[in-house]
């Protein structure tokens, strides 16, 4: 199985909230699990990405938290601004016979964060 | 350090029209993917290539797209005879050579293609 599953499909957080959302896979052979942020109109942005032999990844205000045996990864923004409002995909990848990392991605969370 | 780019940003065809979607890695990139996003849902892998050779077309449907990357040029995905279905975003991404971190993917600016 391919699919990586996202939730929420939408998210509103307050500003200084935290926001979570989170990513649950099938395939155990995935070993890259990266998060991109895409605004209207622009192509996706890698923002953090992990490897399942650390179980969670900080930069800045982002951080990734990995459970390799829940086969599960979400994505923790502190103290969410209106700035961070996007929608944020997860994705996971592993190399194919063919020797491409095609990445397989979630459907997407669209974050609103309020004043 | 210029990212990817693609052009054109926009393109709209009429129902049997061909499209061609440009696409250059960054600088120092030697392998391209090739992705679609329909509205309200994630990117789906289409193509992976390197220069002069097509890896991994799995993804791709089986007639009217092809893809090239040429030793000199962008990478091109093109739609023959274009149907309203084919109305998407198209994304192209870069990768470093093997070796440094081939896995992690830098997006472009994407394709807005609308099927009149």
């Amino acid at each position: 199985q391919q699919q990586v599953k996202q939730s929420p499909q939408s998210l509103i957080v307050q500003k200084g909230g935290i926001s979570i959302i989170n990513c649950a896979y099938e395939n155990t052979a995935f070993d890259y699990f990266p998060w991109y942020q895409q605004f209207p109109g622009k192509g996706p942005a890698l923002l953090i990405a992990i490897r399942p032999d650390v179980s969670e990844k900080k930069e800045g205000r982002f951080t990734i938290s990995f459970n390799k045996s829940a086969k599960q990864f979400s994505l923790h923004i502190m103290d969410s601004q209106p700035g961070d409002s996007a929608t944020y995909f997860c994705a996971a990848s592993i190399r194919s016979g063919a020797g491409s990392y095609q990445l397989t991605f979630g459907k997407g969370t669209k974050l609103s964060v309020i004043p | 350090n210029a990212g990817v780019m693609q052009n054109p940003r926009h393109l709209v065809r009429r129902r049997g029209q061909e499209a061609r979607l440009r696409c250059s890695p960054m600088k120092g990139h030697s392998h391209v993917y090739w992705y679609r996003q329909l509205p309200e849902e994630g990117l789906k892998f289409m193509v992976y290539l390197q220069k002069e050779n097509i890896i991994d077309e799995s993804g791709m449907p089986k007639e009217r797209f092809s893809a090239e990357f040429p030793k000199e040029g962008p990478s091109i995905l093109r739609i023959q005879q274009v149907v309203r279905g084919d109305s998407a975003a198209y994304f192209c991404a870069s990768s470093p050579p093997r070796g440094f971190l081939p896995d992690t993917q830098y997006f472009g600016p994407g394709t807005r293609l609308t099927v009149l």
